[in-house]
């Protein structure tokens, strides 16, 4: 089966440092998103991006944040000068369509620990 | 997105059925109910959605109430594989503000017993 697959699966940074979370989406999904899960609580949304512009983001996604498809496969999220609150595990997903018949593949996830 | 209101927390034994409730009683007409999952140390997994009519698939079954107000996933033979918590999302017409974002509750927390 079709797989999201998400790298690293566990990154330390120093506060302040830049960090970028890879992903690549299933091959003929059009529809990308992250998503972050801070330790005991819920998944919050963060972006989705579609046609490679932003569709849509959350208050979360301040301009700390920046997401970019760089080729065909791969979809990428920055965090530029992390804090200590950026600690989560960061989800990946993808969809065939944005209509909401469609489900999401999720990736593992990346757990961000900032230091 | 409408809200949706689940138990905090069931229980089951293996390879019994485990019926798990969703209230969501200001669905719109258009709103689509999904479910997820997340395994332990895993990301969300989709399980199923459907509309108006009950819907199965190889991993549940949804069964809607007629009003629409409330729905069911229903997993038929519970495995401790099915140790998760689910989560019930309503998923509204894209193109709006909510364009195809999911918004994640607390879910319910779904213990298998041997």
């Amino acid at each position: 089966e079709p797989e999201v697959t998400q790298t690293p699966s566990h990154q330390v940074t120093q506060m302040g440092q830049e960090v970028i979370l890879r992903c690549v989406p299933i091959s003929n999904h059009l529809y990308f998103y992250w998503y972050r899960q801070i330790l005991g609580q819920k998944v919050e949304f963060l972006v989705s991006f579609y046609n490679n512009e932003i569709s849509e983001k959350s208050e979360i996604f301040d301009d700390q944040f920046s997401v970019e498809r760089p080729d065909g496969s791969n979809f990428t999220l920055k965090i530029r000068s992390t804090k200590l609150e950026d600690s989560a595990m960061y989800f990946c997903a993808s969809s065939e369509g944005g209509q909401r018949i469609y489900g999401y593949t999720f990736g593992s996830g990346t757990r961000l620990t900032v230091v | 997105d409408a809200k949706t209101t689940q138990p905090n927390s069931m229980e089951s034994n293996e390879e019994e059925p485990v019926h798990l409730p969703c209230n969501h009683s200001t669905i719109s007409g258009t709103d689509y109910i999904h479910w997820y999952r997340q395994l332990p140390s895993q990301g969300p997994e989709y399980v199923i959605h459907g509309l108006t009519s009950n819907v199965n698939n190889r991993m549940a079954s949804l069964a809607i109430a007629e009003d629409r107000k409330s729905s069911t996933l229903i997993l038929h033979r519970a495995t401790l594989r099915d140790a998760a918590v689910y989560y019930c999302i309503l998923r509204g017409n894209a193109g709006g503000t909510s364009y195809g974002k999911l918004t994640f509750g607390q879910g319910t927390i779904l213990t298998v017993h041997p």
